[in-house]
């Protein structure tokens, strides 16, 4: 079976630019979670999503990223404009809903530098 | 213990020997306690997830224990070998339907 898909798995751009991550859950899983790892945080939820709709945006740095879920295979994470602090590797992970108790399933994750 | 701690930071062990490290984790509205294995350049891999006091769970030479009521978690890996190098993290829910929180890892590298 498929895993957790994420793409690009590299991005670099200058910062100012929109960057656009993507990811498709393992199909079948309802809930879907975005985490940034830098090395003064570790692993970080941005925002997570059941059943297509957010739930807790709390992670979320500032209003220059914004992540959507039009339907249940597929997501985004966006950050317009871009900074240098935004590098960092992005993951995106999946389960089933009623997540507090079901393993997370995580892609290979998009590694962003912002110059 | 408001947010989830992991000890020690880092260790390192002869390849072998067998070794443990902790989790703590808020002890009040626990639901449930994630253990994940993160090698360098790839992404975290659930272990175990574990609900009841007392619960202990195996897989090959790792286990893991639970503490529900003092709030702690315990990873064991038996006679460590070169491909048990990673960092081992550890995550906390409250309820069914909400999110993990994760600790900062404990950083094992297995000596040869």
């Amino acid at each position: 079976d498929a895993g957790v898909i994420q793409s690009p798995r590299h991005e670099v751009t200058e910062m100012g630019q929109e960057v656009t991550l993507r990811c498709k859950p393992i199909s079948g899983h309802n809930s879907l979670f975005w985490y940034r790892q830098t090395m003064m945080r570790g692993l970080e939820l941005l925002i997570y999503f059941n059943n297509n709709v957010p739930i807790d945006d709390s992670g979320m740095p500032e209003d220059r990223f914004s992540a959507k879920m039009p339907n249940a295979s597929f997501s985004t994470l966006k950050i317009q404009p871009s900074e240098p602090r935004d590098s960092a590797v992005y993951f995106c992970a999946s389960s089933l809903v009623g997540t507090g108790g079901q393993p997370q399933h995580f892609g290979d994750g998009t590694r962003l530098s912002i110059l | 213990i408001l947010n989830v701690e992991q000890s020690p930071q880092s260790l390192h062990v002869q390849e072998g020997d067998s070794t443990n490290f902790t989790c703590s984790f808020p002890s009040s509205n626990f639901y449930a306690l994630h253990w994940y294995r993160w090698e360098t350049a790839k992404s975290p891999e659930a272990l175990f997830v574990m609900t009841l006091n007392g619960d202990e769970k195996k897989k090959g030479r790792i286990s893991a224990t639970l503490n529900t009521k003092e709030g702690y978690s315990y990873l064991y890996i038996k006679g460590s070998q070169p491909e048990d190098s990673a960092t081992y993290l550890c995550a906390n829910s409250m309820n069914r339907d909400d999110k993990i929180i994760f600790g900062k890892g404990t950083r094992l590298h297995i000596l040869p």
